[in-house]
């Protein structure tokens, strides 16, 4: 199946803890993005990485740490986790095509983060 | 930075009902896009439409970038339409920051049968 494909789908984890969510995409496309979503529905970018070149890097805490090793992968990493961490992380893809602009955000089904 | 405001917050409708979702932004922009977040959470990019209007099925959008406003048209609506509707904009930058998407709140829309 073509798609963006993230795991785990729910990771739940103590205050203080290292954890890391993965992102593939097979869709070829040339930009990777990790967003935010917080318990108000609330979507925020966090990173984006463009051929595996850091090209938006958010106001996020530096406990934060995106990490490409080629195009198909964003991988985010995350130190020392805080409560106010908690919330649903998505990976997502985009290809900007010439002759339409762009071929539109492909997202992943969304990793669901609980620190306890 | 760009505003990017979303009316209604939310919305009830009888299956069949036709509707209109609107988004305002406060900047002029090259990259516009209405996305769908179904009840179980996933996010479908319904239209890449920085000006014009473009139809898919039951449906459409208009974005008139000169008033800085986009609406997205659901006719006949079903019960799988059922989710939040959100705008996101990317104001004129140089290349490559017209990936940055500042989204609006959304709309919680629920289709009743």
């Amino acid at each position: 199946d073509t798609a963006v494909s993230q795991t785990p789908k729910y990771l739940v984890t103590q205050m203080g803890n290292d954890k890391s969510i993965k992102c593939e995409q097979n869709l070829g496309h040339d930009t990777m993005y990790w967003y935010k979503q917080d318990s108000k529905k609330f979507l925020k970018i966090m990173f984006s990485y463009n051929n595996k070149e850091l090209i938006i890097n958010e106001t996020v805490p530096n406990r934060f740490s995106p990490k490409s090793p080629d195009k198909a992968h964003l991988n985010l990493h995350i130190n020392s986790l805080e409560l106010g961490d908690s919330a649903v992380y998505f990976c997502a893809s985009s290809q900007v095509i010439r002759s339409q602009g762009w071929s539109g955000y492909t997202f992943g089904s969304g990793t669901r983060l609980t620190v306890v | 930075g760009i505003q990017v405001e979303q009316s209604p917050p939310d919305l009830i409708l009888q299956e069949g009902a036709n509707s209109t979702l609107r988004c305002n932004f406060s900047d002029s922009v090259n990259n516009l896009q209405w996305f769908h977040q179904n009840p179980w959470g996933q996010l479908i990019n319904l239209f890449y439409i920085p000006s014009g209007t473009k139809q898919n099925g039951r449906l459409s959008a208009t974005t008139v970038a000169t008033e800085r406003y986009s609406l997205l048209y659901i006719s006949s609506s079903q019960t799988t339409d059922s989710g939040v509707y959100f705008c996101a904009v990317a104001p004129f930058a140089r290349a490559g920051n017209n990936r940055k998407l500042i989204w609006g709140l959304g709309t919680s829309l629920a289709v009743n049968p």
